[in-house]
């Protein structure tokens, strides 16, 4: 399995300004990915980041709204820029190990 | 390409009964199948995996899942429900490199006591 854990576990934000949620993980992967769970619905995968790479992202998701960072293999950071309340969701990093996804815990974020 | 359908987007059990979620999955390639439970202001954690071999899987909790390819389902089960198991669980499956995942919508279970 997997230790992964996130910061912050959960913020309100103002429309308009941007959070960075970090991902930090007990043991170096190559693939670390990023979904976002809007209330009431299942996962939706923003983007997946290799280190040294940058990131790929899914259709609907672009660089500009959802910078990623990838500085090493046990760590990543999301940022939601110029946020509306439309983004208001859980954002959950995962990293795959022996075929296996494993999630963080997630970032509970309001935007008002 | 690779899809996953949950049928029931909620259900109801009475504790002490069984539980049986569905999951059917479509799939190009030989797939491997999961279930993920997710309690409460929490995220998702691995019940149990479907890969190769013995197609009956047992999860934590008493969970088991059976891989039934003709039926292309990999259907949830818990012989006797307990007011804990009351969660959202997803179904998702994936190719063998365990890149990409496709989860399902999701099945919102209560237990009523």
């Amino acid at each position: 399995s997997a230790v992964i854990s996130q910061k912050p576990s959960r913020d309100i934000c103002q429309r308009g300004t941007s959070l960075t949620i970090q991902c930090q993980v007990d043991s170096q992967v190559t693939m670390m990915f990023w979904y976002r769970q809007q209330p009431g619905q299942s996962l939706t995968l923003i983007a997946t980041a290799n280190q040294g790479s940058e990131a790929t992202y899914e259709s609907g998701f672009v660089i500009d709204k959802f910078p990623i960072s990838r500085p090493n293999l046990t760590f990543s950071t999301l940022t939601v820029s110029n946020m509306s309340p439309e983004d208001s969701s859980i954002y959950l990093c995962s990293v795959e190990r022996r075929d296996t996804q494993y999630f963080g815990p997630g970032t509970r974020l309001t935007v008002l | 390409a690779q899809s996953v359908t949950q049928l029931g987007s909620h259900v109801s059990v009475s504790e002490g009964a069984l539980v049986l979620l569905r999951c059917n999955y479509s799939s190009s390639v030989p797939p491997y199948l999961f279930w993920y439970v997710q309690y409460p202001n929490q995220g998702l954690q691995l019940l149990l995996k479907y890969t190769t071999g013995a197609t009956l899987v047992k999860g934590i909790n008493g969970f088991e899942a059976e891989f039934k390819k003709s039926e292309t389902s990999f259907h949830l089960t818990k012989p006797s429900a307990h007011m804990s198991d009351a969660a959202e669980y997803f179904c998702a499956v994936s190719s063998n490199t365990g890149n990409q995942f496709y989860f399902g919508t999701g099945t919102s279970l209560t237990v009523i006591p």
